[in-house]
């Protein structure tokens, strides 16, 4: 059974503040890592990809694999009200699957 | 223009109706899927067709039955469903191949009486 997991949340963080998310995957086979955002009511939007170990930058977002650990996280810098959403971790293997976590739900505080 | 369209936005269905949802993306992508998401579940991957042929069908009930014509639509024929099929159906379209993400259309929020 593929799985992903994450924390629901809410994880509540101050506008200006670093947000760490978090992610793990149980299928060792996984090769490529997304991150969704989903605002409410709405669909699921691609913020991040990665496919190799290390950190990858992208603006204020920076995704970090570590596939050793089988560990998958999001950083968003600078956090805005804006940034608050449900973010989902996403894990691929093979040409179509794609297993999803639940969803962190995150907060930023004005 | 969005690139995957998904029509209903909202639908209500009686338990003996039969209604279709459809989606259209407008990518050049090769394959399309649905997913289900309910209150406090993953995304459940539920159909994936990959040039038109289905190619991943994960233990869904027949009361769902998929119907891809073509590599840019995707139906899904319900039938006699069950309140607890209650849910927002997403498809998504990507470009079959390792690591390929997917795109979203918005959604249909289903509600079955």
């Amino acid at each position: 059974q593929k799985e992903v997991e994450q924390n629901s949340g809410p994880l509540s963080v101050p506008e200006g503040a670093i947000a760490s998310l978090n992610c793990t995957y149980s299928d060792r086979g996984s090769q490529s890592f997304f991150w969704y955002r989903q605002y409410s009511g709405k669909s699921p939007e691609l913020i991040m990809f990665i496919y190799s170990n290390g950190d990858k930058e992208d603006g204020r977002f920076t995704a970090q694999l570590n596939k050793a650990s089988q560990y998958v996280s999001l950083l968003i810098r600078d956090s805005q009200p804006s940034d608050s959403a449900t973010y989902l971790c996403g894990a691929g293997a093979g040409s179509y699957q794609l297993t999803f976590g639940k969803g962190t739900k995150l907060s930023v505080i004005p | 223009e969005t690139g995957v369209t998904q029509t209903p936005r909202h639908l209500v269905m009686g338990m003996t109706n039969k209604k279709s949802l459809k989606c259209e993306q407008h990518l050049g992508h090769n394959a399309m899927y649905w997913y289900k998401q309910s209150a406090k579940k993953p995304l459940e991957l539920m159909f994936v067709y990959s040039l038109e042929e289905r190619v991943e069908n994960n233990s869904v009930p027949s009361r769902f039955s998929p119907e891809c014509p073509n590599s840019s639509h995707l139906f899904l024929h319900l039938h006699t469903l069950q309140p607890e099929d209650s849910a927002l159906y997403l498809c998504a379209s990507s470009q079959a191949g390792a690591g390929t993400e997917a795109f979203f259309g918005q959604g249909t929020r289903l509600t079955v009486v």
